[in-house]
């Protein structure tokens, strides 16, 4: 089945990097989501890995995947005030047609000036 | 990137009343677009899945009578909450399939803050 997990809370201070951590249990080619949702706005896409891929870097993400252990990280450099937000870990699976989205729980990032 | 927008992004409503929310695509055509129910400090649940031109896929546990869906256009699905009640209050966002370009991805709307009173 499909079960994404995500730790629900993580405090950075501002400057400092943030590595946000996900894992997922399909053992399907999928691909592997993340989005960051501000406080009553929808998800805003921030990037995006394809299961056989290891590493993806845009500007300040970073993102990791350890397919071997079905874990997913989003590293965010220098992260700011304005990061502050929920960020959700999401995987879209072959088995399903790459047609639904699994969402973990959502994981609230704080930022501390 | 690609947008999706909607339509209203508040509303408030008395009990019995229905409501249409609107989701389109603004800069591709999606012929699969998805509709969402957040709960407060929750992550989102899929309610159903609507194809252009066909009947939409709910999820179990989702009233297909409570909530139509209608997808009339490769840009536009609607959501229409029928005779909705206060448990009916919830935060809906709605996104879009695009397998345009090189990548397959969904793009979300910034959601819809339905209160019923």
């Amino acid at each position: 089945g499909e079960d994404v997990e995500q730790s629900l809370f993580l405090s950075v201070r501002e400057g400092d990097s943030s590595v946000i951590n996900c894992t997922y249990t399909d053992s399907s080619s999928t691909y592997l989501y993340w989005y960051k949702q501000e406080p009553g706005a929808g998800l805003q896409l921030l990037t995006y890995i394809f299961s056989n891929m290891d590493m993806k870097q845009d500007q300040r993400l970073t993102v990791l995947l350890n397919k071997k252990d079905k874990h997913l990280s989003l590293r965010i450099a220098d992260t700011q005030t304005g990061d502050s937000a929920i960020y959700f870990c999401a995987e879209s699976p072959a088995r399903r047609g790459f047609n639904k989205f699994y969402f973990g729980s959502g994981t609230k990032l704080n930022v501390k000036p | 990137g690609a947008v999706v927008s909607q339509h209203p992004s508040r509303v408030i409503c008395k009990s019995g009343t229905s409501v249409k929310i609107e989701c389109r695509s603004l800069d591709f055509q999606a012929t699969t677009m998805f509709w969402y129910r957040q709960f407060p400090k929750q992550s989102l649940m899929l309610m159903a899945t609507s194809n252009e031109g066909s009947k939409a896929t709910y999820e179990q546990g989702v009233e297909k009578d409570k909530f139509l869906i209608n997808h009339a256009s490769l840009t536009l699905s609607t959501l229409t909450v029928t005779s909705a009640h206060p448990e009916d209050s919830s935060f809906y966002i709605c996104s879009a399939r695009d397998t345009g370009g090189w990548g397959d991805t969904q793009y979300f709307g910034p959601g819809t803050r339905l209160t019923v009173l």
